[in-house]
């Protein structure tokens, strides 16, 4: 079946510009991560939601940063006036969620974003 | 919060060795401990976990051990061939319905 799909795989933006990353999880799955990976680093969670609970926006490392999932599927992550700090590849995960016994959350490609 | 340490951060072998790599971890409340591994381009992909109730899991070439009195646990890779090259990560997280935390990143380098 079909993975996490995210969109786009590249993105260069201007310091200061708005942009929007999309993340499709596998269908069915009510779990959905955002994590950053800096270059030649590890990953960094940014939120998490689980159903229809409040998201766990701890990892958000500032109010630039913002993350929506519409109708417990698609999550779009917004970074507002990027910064060149914001470069980094953003990676998106899906887990089936709190029923049953799988822990496994499947990653996206994600999506590198540069700013120039 | 959770702190994950991870080493070495690069690791060269030749085909036919094995490779260990090794993580700590701070929180005694984790109880799930994924490895993935990362080709380049790719997002990470889960090779093997292990949860707090087991001190050992193997799966064909790939084993992991846990040692929850001193917070530590090892991924062990034998009969190491060049499409092992790749990064590995270890994670930790509580009851696995949290986010993981992730250790910084193992490149390992298999020698034909």
């Amino acid at each position: 079946g079909a993975g996490v799909s995210q969109s786009p795989s590249n993105k260069v933006t201007e310091k200061g510009k708005d942009v929007e990353l999309r993340c499709d999880p596998i269908s069915g799955h009510t779990a959905l991560y955002w994590y950053r990976q800096s270059l030649g680093q590890g990953l960094e969670f940014l939120i998490y939601f689980q159903g229809n609970s409040a998201p766990d926006k701890s990892g958000l490392p500032s109010d630039r940063f913002s993350a929506e999932r519409t109708g417990g599927s698609v999550s779009t992550l917004t970074i507002q006036r990027t910064q060149q700090e914001d470069s980094a590849v953003y990676l998106c995960a899906s887990k089936p969620g709190l029923a049953g016994d799988t822990y496994e959350q499947y990653f996206g490609p994600g999506t590198r974003l540069t700013v120039t | 919060g959770e702190n994950v340490e991870q080493h070495p951060s690069t690791l060269g072998v030749q085909e036919g060795d094995s490779a260990v790599i090794k993580c700590t971890y701070s929180d005694s409340a984790s109880n799930y401990f994924p490895w993935y591994k990362q080709e380049l381009g790719k997002g990470p992909q889960l090779i093997i976990d292990i949860r707090s109730n087991v001190g050992e899991k193997k799966d064909q070439r790939i084993a992991v051990t846990l040692n929850k009195t001193a917070k530590h646990f090892s991924l062990h890779i034998t009969e190491t061939q060049p499409e092992d090259s790749a990064v590995y990560f270890c994670a930790a997280s509580d009851t696995g319905r949290r986010a993981l935390t992730f250790g910084s990143g193992t490149r390992l380098q298999v020698q034909p």
